[in-house]
């Protein structure tokens, strides 16, 4: 079946600096990628869905200078988290649709800022 | 707006028991609905999903979901859990746009336990 990379898949930053993550379709071109935040225990959230050549659009609530989202390519959309403080840290997660509308997951990257 | 609420966020079973996690929807358009499985650290796994048609619908790893619009449900079941079915499983709508719209609201999430 297809898959989605998601690289890497730990980060432990200091605060202040800034981390990308990237989200790969591995065998599929994915004109919309979507990005979720998923807190311990809770359940994904919505952050931003990433269309190839053009701006994502944000959910109600994300910074989108803090959570810099670009889509360059139909393989690839990267996450970028701006001067990252240990509120930031989160499991992130993508997902990317194929042509035929299914959807799918990355494997998730864990982010913790110190 | 959509919303999902899963009842119960832990659910624990025996071994060879009956897994039933419930998910109730609220859409003011017809619905996609989604049952996924989430392992520790890792992303998530489609079980199953409904979107027209047959309101009995069967995943994989011997799950299945039952679609009843007059509950506004769409709980999930095993006959017989496996040790490896304990994870987290989320419920999921979208609007049945009948264009795809994937842009997903997801439950809180019920944890499964299966004890030996």
């Amino acid at each position: 079946g297809a898959v989605v990379s998601q690289h890497p898949s730990r980060v432990i930053c200091k605060s202040g600096t800034s981390v990308k993550i990237e989200c790969r379709s591995l065998d599929f071109q994915a004109t919309t990628m979507f990005w979720y935040r998923q807190f311990p225990k809770q359940s994904l959230m919505l952050m931003a869905t990433s269309n190839e050549g053009s701006k994502a659009t944000y959910e109600q609530g994300v910074e989108k200078d803090k959570f810099l989202i670009n889509h360059a390519s139909l393989t690839l959309s990267t996450l970028t988290v701006t001067s990252a403080h240990p509120e930031d840290s989160s499991f992130y997660i993508c997902s990317a649709r194929d042509d035929t509308g299914e959807l799918f997951f990355g494997e998730g990257s864990r982010l913790t800022v110190l | 707006a959509q919303s999902v609420t899963q009842l119960g966020s832990h659910v624990s079973v025996s071994e060879g028991a009956l897994v039933l996690l419930r998910c109730n929807y609220s859409s003011s358009v017809p619905p996609y609905l989604f049952w996924y499985v989430q392992y520790p650290n890792q992303g998530l796994q489609l079980l199953l999903k409904y979107t027209t048609g047959a309101t009995l619908v069967k995943g994989i790893n011997g799950f299945e979901a039952e679609f009843k619009k007059s509950e506004t449900s769409f709980h999930l079941t095993k006959p017989s859990a496996h040790m490896s079915d304990a994870a987290e499983y989320f419920c999921a709508v979208t609007k049945n746009s009948g264009g795809s719209n994937y842009k997903l609201t997801f439950g809180k999430g019920t944890l499964l336990t299966v004890n030996p």
